[in-house]
């Protein structure tokens, strides 16, 4: 059974652009956690959905923003790119709407930002 | 893969002797934590979890404990061994059981092991 995937694997974008990264969760959950982790700390939560709709939303500015599809995948977009937006971009499945247990971790997206 | 441990504080211990890893929490309201262990390359990948109304749970060779009074929780590995090199971190959660969306990770511990 496939675990959670993201993509794409690596990516460089120039300050100012945007940026879409992709999610597909474990089959049969419907909640989807999306975090930042910069190097050397530990994941900051971003967004989590459930059944489509947006659950919570962690402390990130308005150029964040994410859905969730009717498969249960997910994009988070980041507009006007910032130097301080590079960083490992994580997305995490769950069955249920509660997010902190069953949870399961991606590969992570890794964001460079030039 | 690219280290997600640089800068983090490191501890190193002898091929099968047991590991301590501390986390101070943020908040007294928290009542779900979770360890997560990740390695280069990869994302955190869940270890053991533990309610507040508890202050101790056993798992295969780990062990949590919270403690409440001072916001302490510590992550014991028995036997360690070489694939446990990793980074550690501790999460909190404030809800009921973990229904918030919300998981606040700590910085993480750099757990290396020799043989």
């Amino acid at each position: 059974d496939a675990g959670v995937t993201q993509s794409p694997t690596h990516l460089i974008k120039t300050r100012g652009q945007h940026v879409t990264l992709r999610c597909s969760p474990i089959s049969g959950h419907k909640s989807v956690s999306w975090y930042q982790q910069v190097l050397g700390q530990g994941p900051q939560f971003i967004f989590q959905y459930y059944e489509k709709e947006e659950r919570g939303r962690g402390n990130f500015p308005d150029r964040f923003s994410a859905r969730q599809f009717p498969n249960y995948s997910s994009e988070l977009n980041v507009n006007a790119l910032l130097l301080g937006d590079s960083a490992l971009y994580l997305c995490a499945s769950s069955s249920v709407r509660a997010v902190a247990y069953e949870q399961y971790f991606g590969p992570g997206t890794r964001l460079t930002v030039t | 893969g690219e280290s997600v441990g640089l800068h983090l504080p490191t501890l190193s211990v002898q091929e099968g002797d047991n590991s301590i890893i501390n986390c101070a929490y943020s908040n007294s309201a928290s009542d779900y934590f979770i360890w997560y262990k990740q390695e280069s390359g990869k994302g955190p990948q869940f270890i053991i979890d533990i309610r507040s109304n508890m202050d101790k749970r056993q798992g295969q060779r780990v062990t949590v404990l919270l403690n409440k009074t001072v916001k302490h929780l510590s992550l014991q590995i028995a036997a360690t061994q070489p694939g446990d090199s990793a980074v550690y971190f501790c999460a909190e959660n404030i809800g009921d059981g973990g229904s918030q969306g919300n998981l606040i990770f700590g910085k993480g511990t750099k757990l290396s092991v020799k043989p």
